[in-house]
């Protein structure tokens, strides 16, 4: 399983948009990178996941450097509702998700 | 779509009883599910591996005879706590494996809400 190096800890201002990086400089050619976050006493919820092309969709947009060794997390307008602890997870399909410890942000009103 | 649920969401149960959790995949079939547990301040780890018709994976460490896996539909698997004790209590979340489809570019996994135990 590829690992992945996360900040433990993010801040960010309400209505800005919030950028979560994340190092997994040793996946393999056919993982995805996914992302998920968790909200204080919930299970995680599904953000998006990307293969080599950036990504978007209706919570946020993905991009993944050309050398697939890194990502970017983008919430364009982030809300306090996005407080949460975000994974980065690389992944295949029939594989075991492995969390690791995540970035926790909080958005300041 | 890809909606899961847990029933119950809470349980608080006496040393010794067993508890049942339930994980239905709400609008999607799902061969195979998993099921993990959190202590507080931990991250998630996975238990068990549970497959549609057949016995399910146990992670290095978990007891299988204490954490029973019953996987009987397309959308419903069953964790049966058996024996209950305190150190057990903890948050129980499952999660549902979607096949690629549906507007979906790949397989994903999709989380219940999960269940939180309390063994007194």
């Amino acid at each position: 399983d590829a690992k992945t190096t996360q900040p433990t800890s993010m801040d960010c201002a309400e209505g800005r948009a919030a950028n979560l990086p994340c190092n997994h400089s040793t996946i393999s050619g056919n993982e995805y990178v996914y992302w998920y976050r968790q909200i204080h006493s919930q299970g995680p919820q599904y953000i998006i996941h990307g293969l080599k092309n950036n990504e978007t969709n209706e919570m946020a947009s993905l991009i993944i450097t050309e050398d697939r060794k890194s990502s970017t997390l983008i919430l364009p307008h982030a809300t306090l509702r996005d407080t949460a602890v975000y994974y980065c997870i690389p992944y295949f399909e029939n594989e075991k998700l492995t969390f690791g410890t995540g970035t926790r942000l909080t958005i300041i009103p | 779509g890809a909606v899961v649920s847990q029933h119950p969401s809470w349980v608080i149960c006496k040393s010794g009883t067993s508890v049942k959790i339930e994980c239905r995949s709400l609008d999607f079939q799902a061969t195979t599910m998993f099921w993990y547990r959190q202590f507080p301040k931990q991250s998630l780890m996975l238990m068990a591996t549970s497959n549609e018709g057949s016995k399910a994976t146990y992670e290095q460490g978990v007891e299988k005879d204490k954490f029973l896996i019953n996987h009987a539909s397309l959308t419903l698997s069953t964790l049966t706590v058996t024996s209950a004790h305190p150190e057990d209590s903890s948050f129980y979340i499952c999660s549902a494996y979607r096949l690629a489809g549906g507007g979906s570019s790949t397989d994903t996994q999709y989380f219940g809400p999960g269940t939180r135990l309390t063994v007194l």
